[in-house]
């Protein structure tokens, strides 16, 4: 079943800007983290962000979580045309399922 | 090179017509499992694998077969393919269970006419 929710479904930006997108889920989580998808290609992981933290960093990249919402962001910063991509959340249950989202495409323009 | 591989990349078959897409990790990952990627759907997991001769279903089991008889391989077999088995499938490893980051293969793309 697909927990995670991605928003919005696509974002358009110009290099340099910032870029930030949502995922929210349903029920409780152990873990989430987020995978980014080159077109055509493998996940990538980025980031893994357990239920008890509530922010986590690395590079250009930022994820917050907030479990009393049940929602996480996104958020990478000083964009370039190389984060163009799909991004997707994960979310593991305590039952250690992993669900991801449909994901939010990316495109950062020059 | 620590990597998933997958093969074949790109497959077109027949309806029936049986199949096996194969899997191989070289990391040395206990938990491995298939993803099937459609248009609005995200990924869908098809079965997993915890450990060698332990396997078990994931969300979308029907029409799929798994065997893990050594702990690098996971190949998927399709025994009776059919249309709406059409699309981009993953494999994924990681070091014990599904609460690790998951190491994704290229992906094979399989259209069954």
């Amino acid at each position: 079943s697909q927990q995670g929710e991605e928003d919005p479904q696509a974002l358009s930006i110009q290099e340099g800007e910032n870029a930030t997108m949502n995922c929210s889920y349903k029920t409780s989580i152990n873990n989430l983290q987020w995978y980014r998808q080159n077109s055509g290609r493998g996940l990538v992981h980025l980031i893994l962000i357990r239920s008890n933290e509530r922010e986590k960093h690395s590079g250009r990249l930022r994820v917050t979580l907030d479990t009393s919402k049940k929602s996480s962001s996104l958020l990478i910063t000083a964009s370039r045309a190389a984060d163009t991509a799909s991004y997707f959340c994960a979310t593991l249950s305590n039952d250690y399922k992993l669900s991801f989202g449909a994901g939010t495409t990316v495109t950062v323009r020059a | 090179e620590a990597q998933v591989t997958q093969n074949p990349r790109y497959l077109i078959t027949v309806t029936g017509k049986k199949l096996t897409v194969t899997c191989s990790q070289n990391m040395n990952h206990e938990y491995m499992s298939w993803y099937r990627q459609d248009p609005g759907l995200g990924l869908r997991q098809i079965y997993y694998s915890m450990n060698v001769e332990v396997t078990d279903k994931g969300d979308v089991p029907e029409g799929y077969k798994v065997s893990r008889k050594e702990k690098r391989n996971f190949p998927l077999i399709l025994e009776s393919p059919s249309p709406n088995q059409t699309s981009l499938y993953f494999c994924a490893s990681s070091l014990r269970h599904s609460s690790y980051e998951q190491y994704f293969g290229p992906g094979t793309r399989l259209t069954v006419t």
